[in-house]
């Protein structure tokens, strides 16, 4: 299948800082790429939207201007956590659509996952 | 608004002893329907995308299937390194359409 990487898969900063996580799709161009964040033994909860291109999508509760999305590229956006605080910290998971299996047959593809700790 | 309900939410199993787990879905035109492993501490890891009611995919121990209700991942002889969270999600709508997840079920394989 293909392949989606994160970077950095860990980070640890300090309260107040900006964290920046990278999502890139490695062996297939994806317009469309979601940001999703995790707490323990939950669901995958969708942070946003990203188009190439264009502005991302944010789900109702998401502070863009906390979580500012950039997909500059067909095979990359990154995620920049602004002024992070203690409650910033989670799981971050990315994931790429792959239309190379025709119309209506995408799949979605998700990254390792980012574990971000603000102290 | 689209819903997606896995059941159980925990299963036990041997090593060996066969068992389905059940995703109820409901949705306004479904667009696809799929299947995610879940690792502790990792991102989800596909496994199958279903499209149609009758449509069935295998892979290694694991046979996905779908009606216009429901879906059932079936895992034949687990072992435990099938031991996972098995999320379900549904794909509804246009083409960027985004995806409904179920809360998972975490499977334990004993030896």
């Amino acid at each position: 299948g293909a392949v989606v990487s994160q970077h950095p898969s860990r980070v640890i900063c300090k309260s107040g800082t900006s964290v920046k996580i990278e999502c890139r799709s490695l062996d297939f161009q994806a317009t469309t790429m979601f940001w999703y964040r995790q707490f323990p033994k939950q669901s995958l909860m969708l942070m946003a939207t990203s188009n190439e291109g264009s502005k991302a999508t944010y789900e109702q509760g998401v502070e863009k201007d906390k979580f500012l999305i950039n997909h500059a590229s067909l095979t990359l956006s990154t995620l920049t956590v602004t002024s992070a605080h203690p409650e910033d910290s989670s799981f971050y998971i990315c994931s790429a659509r792959d239309w190379s299996g025709g119309a209506g047959k995408e799949t979605q593809y998700f990254g390792p996952g980012t574990r971000l700790l603000v102290l | 608004e689209d819903q997606v309900t896995q059941s159980p939410e925990a299963l036990r199993l041997q090593e060996g002893e066969s068992s389905s787990l059940n995703c109820s879905y409901t949705v306004s035109g479904l667009r696809g329907l799929f299947w995610y492993r879940q690792d502790p501490g990792k991102g989800p890891e596909f496994l199958f995308t279903l499209y149609s009611a009758g449509e069935e995919k295998e892979k290694e121990r694991l046979k996905a299937t779908l009606t216009k209700k429901e879906s059932f991942l079936h895992i034949t002889a687990p072992k435990p390194e099938d031991s996972a969270t098995y999320l379900c999600a549904v794909q509804a709508g246009g083409a960027n359409s985004k995806l409904t997840f179920g809360k998972g079920i975490t499977l334990s394989v004993r030896p």
